[in-house]
C-alpha cells in the first residue's frame, strides 16, 4: 500500500531564510508524489507534481522538490521563505490502479517570522 | 474560470436531521471525489466516482452517501448527520487517468458541525 510520512508536524522559518519540508514515501512501485498549500481558510493548492519524469521539480512561487528513490524521499524547499508561505503543506502520493484516490499525509504547518 | 464549488461554505446542523452538500465542476472532468479533513489526520477520501452512475467507497464512507447522475454535480448526503461527522470536507474532481495522474482540483471547503 502507498503511504507518505511527513516528518515534521511544525516548522518555523525567519523571513528570507531556507525552507525545508520532509516527507518520505513508501511505495511498491515508481509513485506519483504531490505536494499540496493549503491557506487559511481556504482549499487546497497544488504546489508541484512529480509523475517519473524529471527528478528535481518546480512548482510555483519558487518551490521546488526533488525526488529521491534511494532515500524514498520527496522533500519540499524554498531558498528564501516569504510571509505569505505561512500555511499548511500536505505531501501526497497517488495510489495505484483505477482509483486516483489522494493518500495523504498529517501536514506540516509552516510558519514564517518576520 | 475553471473551478469546483462547494455548498453550503458552512454548516451547523443537529444530530439525526438530514442534509446535503452539493459539488459542482465546470471542467468536464469524469473523476470526482470526496475528501475529509481532521486535525492531524491529513484528508481522507469519503467516496469517489469515475464517470456518471459510477461511485464507490474511500476510506471513511460509514455514514455518506453520494450519487452521480450528471456529470458535472456529485452531492454528499448525510442521512442521520452524528457528531463525529463535524469536519471540514472538501470536493474534487480531475480527468480520469488510470495510470497517469492528473491534477485534482479541490473546491474550497465545507465546514459542518453537528450538534
Amino acid at each position: 500500500a502507498q503511504s507518505v510520512t511527513q516528518l515534521d508536524s511544525h516548522v518555523s522559518v525567519s523571513e528570507g531564510t531556507p525552507v525545508l519540508l520532509r516527507c518520505n514515501y513508501s511505495s511498491s512501485y515508481s509513485p506519483s508524489l504531490f505536494w499540496y498549500v493549503q491557506h487559511p481558510n481556504k482549499g487546497l493548492q497544488l504546489l508541484l507534481k512529480y509523475t517519473s519524469a524529471a527528478t528535481l521539480v518546480k512548482g510555483i512561487n519558487g518551490f521546488e522538490a526533488e525526488f529521491k528513490k534511494s532515500e524514498t524521499s520527496f522533500h519540499l524547499t524554498k531558498p528564501s521563505a516569504h510571509m505569505s508561505d505561512a500555511a499548511e503543506y500536505f505531501c501526497v502520493v497517488i495510489d495505484g490502479g483505477a482509483t486516483n484516490k489522494l493518500i495523504f499525509g498529517t501536514g506540516t504547518l509552516l510558519a514564517v517570522q518576520p | 474560470e475553471a473551478q469546483v464549488t462547494q455548498n453550503p461554505r458552512y454548516l451547523i446542523t443537529v444530530t439525526g436531521k438530514k442534509l446535503t452538500v452539493t459539488c459542482s465542476q465546470n471542467m468536464n472532468h469524469e473523476y470526482m471525489s470526496w475528501y475529509r479533513q481532521d486535525p492531524g489526520l491529513g484528508l481522507r477520501q469519503i467516496y469517489y466516482s469515475m464517470n456518471v452512475e459510477v461511485t464507490d467507497k474511500g476510506d471513511v464512507p460509514e455514514g455518506y452517501k453520494v450519487s452521480r447522475k450528471e456529470k458535472r454535480n456529485f452531492p454528499l448526503i448525510l442521512e442521520s448527520p452524528s457528531p463525529n461527522q463535524t469536519s471540514l470536507y472538501f470536493c474534487a474532481s480531475s480527468f480520469a487517468s488510470g495510470t497517469l495522474s492528473y491534477e485534482q482540483y479541490f473546491g474550497p471547503g465545507t465546514r459542518l458541525t453537528v450538534t
